[in-house]
């Protein structure tokens, strides 16, 4: 059973870039958990979603950042016209529907410049 | 406010001893209480969850305790060798959501 898969592991893109993250959960888990990290800090929630189902998004800035959990495919965290300040580690974790534990993947290095 | 607190200044113990870390918490009321390893470059690593109706939850040399009169969580780990040195993050789930809420984690370093 592969863990939560992440990609890309580094992302680079000029401010004003779109930058696309996408999470492939581990089988037979339906929740989906962004977080984000900037060094040496801890792990802030973005945003909790299940298939087709944006749960909690109030850790997500209001503009420019949406994700998504489709029915067939990965999830999918979207932030438009990147800015410096949106350099991060990005990660996502899953669970099952029935359990509390999360997962989570190696994460995606996001670096502006 | 709420605040989960972890202690910021690393931790520096001999091979063989018992690490004790510990996680704080104040206006939460968690139903469930995870801990978390993290290496530099890499996603955390599930370790132990803990109810809150359980006192205490072992595995192998990780033991975990919850107490919610004082609102903390400690976690132990026992014989500790140098490739237990990592950060060690706590997080905790209130009733009635999904929202894990990080603390700032404690980074452990197990000298040989």
């Amino acid at each position: 059973n592969a863990g939560v898969m992440q990609n890309p592991r580094h992302l680079v893109r000029r401010r004003g870039q779109e930058a696309r993250l996408r999470c492939s959960p581990m089988k037979g888990h339906s929740h989906v958990y962004w977080y984000r990290q900037l060094p040496e800090e801890g792990l802030k929630f973005m945003v909790y979603l299940q298939k087709e189902n944006i749960i909690d998004e109030s850790g997500m800035p209001k503009e420019r950042f949406s994700a998504e959990f489709p029915k067939e495919g990965p999830s999918i965290l979207r932030i438009q016209q990147v800015v410096r300040g949106d350099s991060a580690a990005y990660f996502c974790a899953s669970s099952p529907p029935d359990r509390p534990e999360a997962f989570f993947g190696q994460g995606t290095r996001l670096t502006v410049v | 406010s709420q605040k989960i607190e972890q202690n910021s200044e690393a931790l520096n113990i001999q091979e063989g001893k018992t690490a004790t870390l510990t996680c704080n918490y104040t206006n939460y009321s968690p139903a469930y209480l995870q801990w978390y390893r993290q290496d530099p470059g890499r996603g955390p690593v599930f370790l132990l969850l803990i109810r809150e109706n359980e006192k205490e939850k072992r595995k192998e040399r990780l033991k975990v305790t919850f107490d919610t009169t004082l609102k903390q969580s400690l976690f132990h780990i026992t014989a500790s060798q140098p490739a237990d040195s990592a950060t060690y993050l706590c997080a905790l789930i209130t009733s009635g959501t999904y929202k894990y809420i990080f603390g700032t984690g404690t980074r452990l370093k197990v000298l040989a």
